[in-house]
């Protein structure tokens, strides 16, 4: 089966641009997470969907950032207009419901994204 | 609410020695407890799982026993290898939400 699949890989773009980073979560998963990845904050929930619908958005920094799930097999997460302190790896991931408390979550390989 | 506390990073040790990383969490009922693991480059991935207490998750030599009487999830290997240096994130779930409470992470660097 293939993984959770991350589009772009690598992202360079000039700060207030918008930037849109694209994630399929694995075929059957029900929900869906955004993270965000720096050296000096680590590992950061941003936003996370369970059937398409945002349960829990507090980590999501500022009205810049946007996340959507149109439908189970792809979500965008977006940025408008993007600043330098932006720069870092995004990740996805999605998991199962099914005996929701044991299950692992499953990561793309991020995007790695440097606003200049 | 739910929280994971790992061991300050990071970690150097020369191959073939011991290894220990330190979890400690804070959690009302009964949560399920993941290690994961991260390589240069890459997403994390699942390394064990365990998801109840006295349950031993074991993968590739790397073992963790869940405690509830110490509310801890240590990793231990015997024997590491260069190939295992990564940085590793102890996580537990989050309730009946289905998301994972994680550590900070963990630098592991093993020396030939």
């Amino acid at each position: 089966d293939a993984g959770v699949i991350q589009s772009p890989r690598h992202e360079v773009t000039e700060m207030g641009q918008e930037v849109t980073l694209r994630c399929k979560p694995i075929s059957g998963h029900d929900y869906l997470f955004w993270y965000r990845q720096t050296m000096m904050r680590g590992l950061e929930l941003l936003i996370y969907f369970n059937n398409n619908v945002p349960i829990d958005d507090s980590g999501m920094p500022e009205d810049r950032f946007s996340a959507k799930m149109p439908n189970a097999s792809f979500s965008t997460l977006k940025i408008q207009p993007s600043e330098p302190r932006d720069s870092a790896v995004y990740f996805c991931a999605s998991s199962s419901g099914q005996g929701v408390s044991n299950q692992p979550q499953h990561f793309g390989d991020g995007t790695r994204l440097s606003i200049l | 609410g739910n929280s994971v506390t790992q061991m300050e990073g990071p970690v150097t040790l020369s191959e073939e020695a011991f290894l220990t990383i330190n979890c400690t969490y804070t959690a009302t009922g009964y949560p399920s407890l993941f290690w994961y693991v991260q390589y240069p480059g890459e997403g994390l991935q699942l390394l064990l799982k365990a998801t109840k207490a006295d349950d031993k998750g074991s993968n590739k030599g790397f073992e963790a026993t869940y405690r509830k009487e110490t509310t801890s999830f240590h990793l231990e290997k015997g024997s590491v290898q260069v190939s295992d240096s990564a940085v590793y994130f102890c996580a537990l779930s989050g309730g009946s939400q289905g998301n994972l409470i994680f550590g900070k992470g963990t630098k592991l660097s093993v020396k030939p």
